[in-house]
């Protein structure tokens, strides 16, 4: 159980454009989901929290209008990174909480690449 | 601000061995900790966790030791095994609210066979 899912698990997209990732729980209920980045050899860096069904809650320093979260349902929240850079290449992990358990199950990871 | 910490970036260590994985917090909030086992290219596997009202937690080859009054934990795992071998993260949560992690930085363990 407590399986979490991301696709895509990688993207090459050409800068300026936008890419959604989606993070899906498969076989439980979220209440909440985090998304992370971590660039290569650093820690995972919380980006934002989201709850089903409001606004999601965003880390200092992270661009709010740039990477879009959408927590439209129990089990699926999706981050839209828009205008793409070169910096904004990364590895992109999602995870999701139950309203039981304080462990998050974190997704697979999503790759970006932005050219 | 590096709330947590883990000063060492890698470690090696023989096959049936201790490893020994280090952590220090400065925030005196966090009440809950994991551990978390990673390969590149994938996403965290959760290893094992402690609260604090605990100093030891156990589960199987893996312990993790809490040290409040000195802000520090630490993950033993015996024997250790080539399959081990990963990025070992620990993660502190402050508890209620959003039981958001603030992670470490990260320590390579490599178990040479």
């Amino acid at each position: 159980g407590a399986v979490v899912s991301q696709h895509p698990s990688w993207v090459i997209c050409k800068s300026g454009t936008s890419v959604k990732i989606e993070c899906r729980s498969l076989d439980f209920q979220a209440t909440t989901m985090f998304w992370y980045r971590q660039f290569p050899k650093q820690s995972l860096m919380l980006m934002a929290t989201s709850n089903e069904g409001s606004k999601a809650t965003y880390e200092q320093g992270v661009e709010k209008d740039k990477f879009l979260i959408n927590h439209a349902s129990l089990t699926l929240s999706t981050l839209t990174v828009t205008s793409a850079h070169p910096e904004d290449s990364s590895f992109y992990i999602c995870s999701a909480r139950t309203g039981t358990y304080n462990e998050q199950f974190f997704g697979p990871g999503t790759r970006l690449t932005v050219l | 601000d590096q709330q947590v910490k883990q000063n060492s970036p890698s470690l090696s260590v023989q096959e049936g061995r201790i490893s020994i994985l280090n952590c220090d917090y400065t925030n005196s909030m966090f009440d809950y900790f994991l551990w978390y086992k990673k390969y590149p290219a994938e996403g965290p596997t959760f290893l094992i966790s402690i609260s604090s009202i605990k100093d030891k937690n156990e589960d199987g080859r893996f312990t993790v030791f809490l040290n409040k009054s000195a802000k520090h934990l630490s993950l033993h795992i015996v024997p250790s095994q080539p399959g081990d071998s990963a990025v070992y993260f620990c993660a502190a949560s402050a508890g209620t609210g959003t039981y958001k992690y603030i992670f470490g930085t990260g320590t390579r363990l490599k178990v040479l066979a």
